[in-house]
């Protein structure tokens, strides 16, 4: 069974202040892993994926597989950060690839 | 640019109707979801279709059915709606290979009365 941890439910910080979001997961295989976006009535969306290993508006997420983590993080948080964010892994299950979201943590980022 | 449109917005329905719950996408994507979306519980997978015709229980398939006719359309169908599934609803599609991004609908807000 693949699984998605989210421990916070809502993260407030001040704009300038730096941000973590954490995503723990657990999965027999090699994972693949994906942050998403809800803006405010807006439609899911991609933010990152791990395999990119790229910076996504100021965003980065390393796969530390030791941890089984995949934290979102960014060093000065601006006000439009401020949205729905869901941890995602995507993996094999009974032969197909299924994806699995956490229960998503609200970024509020204060003024 | 993918497209992903779920035929309502807003949907009221009342105890005990048959919903359905539409959705299309344009990029001839493979994989259909259908999830729905709560407060403190994050996205929760119903069903998923690989292809045409056919479809795979998710982690909550309980008073849910779907069907793929076509390719590009996935319907949920509330077989007796019941005020326990008031919730939003998100379809997504994403194409059959590894570390694919999926692509979201707008989202059904569904309201059983």
């Amino acid at each position: 069974a693949q699984r998605v941890t989210q421990p916070e439910k809502l993260l407030s910080v001040f704009k300038g202040a730096p941000v973590e979001l954490k995503c723990n997961y657990s999965y027999s295989g090699s994972p693949e892993l994906f942050w998403y976006v809800q803006y405010s009535r807006q439609r899911l969306q991609l933010l990152l994926r791990h395999i990119s290993r790229e910076s996504i508006k100021g965003f980065t997420a390393d796969l530390n597989k030791g941890e089984t983590s995949f934290h979102l993080k960014k060093p000065f948080a601006q006000e439009e950060d401020s949205a729905m964010y869901y941890c995602a892994l995507s993996g094999r299950s009974g032969g197909y690839q299924k994806v699995t979201f956490g229960t998503g943590t609200k970024l509020q980022v204060i003024p | 640019d993918v497209k992903v449109t779920q035929s309502s917005r807003y949907l009221v329905k009342r105890t005990g109707e048959k919903v359905f719950l539409e959705c299309v996408q344009d990029m001839d994507h493979e994989n259909m979801f259908w999830y729905r979306q709560d407060p403190g519980l994050g996205l929760r997978l119903i069903y998923f279709s690989y292809d045409v015709k056919m479809k795979e229980k998710g982690d909550i398939p309980e008073g849910y059915s779907v069907s793929r006719e076509k390719k590009e359309r996935f319907s949920l169908i509330l077989e007796s709606a019941s005020t326990n599934q008031t919730s939003m609803y998100l379809c997504a599609s994403s194409l059959a290979r590894v570390n694919t991004e999926a692509f979201f609908g707008q989202g059904t807000r569904l309201t059983v009365v």
